[in-house]
């Protein structure tokens, strides 16, 4: 298995660009999330979602968008970028809803804006 | 709000030293406590969750200590090793079958094992 992939590894974009953070599983995980780690700080939870068709909002949702048509897949729509969206980018999943605090996380995505 | 929060950003040991990291909570409906580890440049990584009805959870090296009269939360690393520097972040989740499934992540303690 390869866990949970995200790409890019990095990112640099310019002020009001779009793009999209892609996030995968193959562990048939139905619980995945994103979180944004800003430096000398814990990580803050953007959206989740506990099964295809189904998300919902974290502590800092503002400027981001998710959808989760698939189990594997839980891309994060960044929609007109802004300095203050600077961080590093965390997907995360766990097995179920009941256990969903074990997360296995991504390697992460460095997004610059500039 | 209600958050998780770490007493100190940097602990340094010896190697072979006994580590305890510790964390202060101020949610008394958390069910779960847990610890992750992240390496410099990786994801974070679980390392072991206590629920709230228990003192005590024993893994591999490590044990977590949970204290609800003082909410308190404690990671103890047995015989610390190189490959333990990392920073380490307690997290706790809310109880209930509804609602928001998240967790609530402190700011980190790093942990540097002096050779």
């Amino acid at each position: 298995n390869a866990g949970v992939t995200q790409t890019p590894k990095f990112q640099v974009l310019k002020t009001g660009q779009s793009m999209t953070l892609q996030c995968a599983q193959d562990m048939n995980h139905e619980y995945m999330s994103w979180y944004r780690q800003d430096p000398g700080m814990g990580l803050r939870l953007i959206h989740y979602s506990v099964g295809a068709g189904i998300t919902d909002q974290g502590e800092v949702p503002n400027g981001y968008n998710v959808s989760r048509s698939t189990t594997e897949d839980f891309p994060l729509r960044l929609l007109s970028a802004a300095p203050s969206q600077t961080s590093v980018y965390f997907c995360a999943s766990s097995f179920g809803q009941l256990s969903y605090h074990e997360q296995y996380f991504g390697p992460g995505t460095r997004l610059t804006v500039t | 709000g209600e958050n998780v929060g770490l007493h100190l950003p940097t602990l340094s040991v010896q190697e072979g030293d006994n580590s305890i990291i510790n964390c202060a909570y101020s949610n008394s409906a958390s069910d779960y406590f847990i610890w992750y580890k992240q390496e410099s440049g990786k994801g974070p990584q679980f390392i072991i969750d206590i629920r709230s009805n228990m003192d005590k959870r024993q893994g591999q090296r490590v044990t977590v200590l949970l204290n609800k009269t003082v909410k308190h939360l404690s990671l103890q690393i047995a015989a610390t090793q190189p490959g333990d520097s990392a920073v380490y972040f307690c997290a706790d989740r809310k109880a209930g079958d509804t609602g928001r499934r998240a967790l609530t992540f402190g700011s980190g303690t790093r942990l540097q094992v002096q050779p």
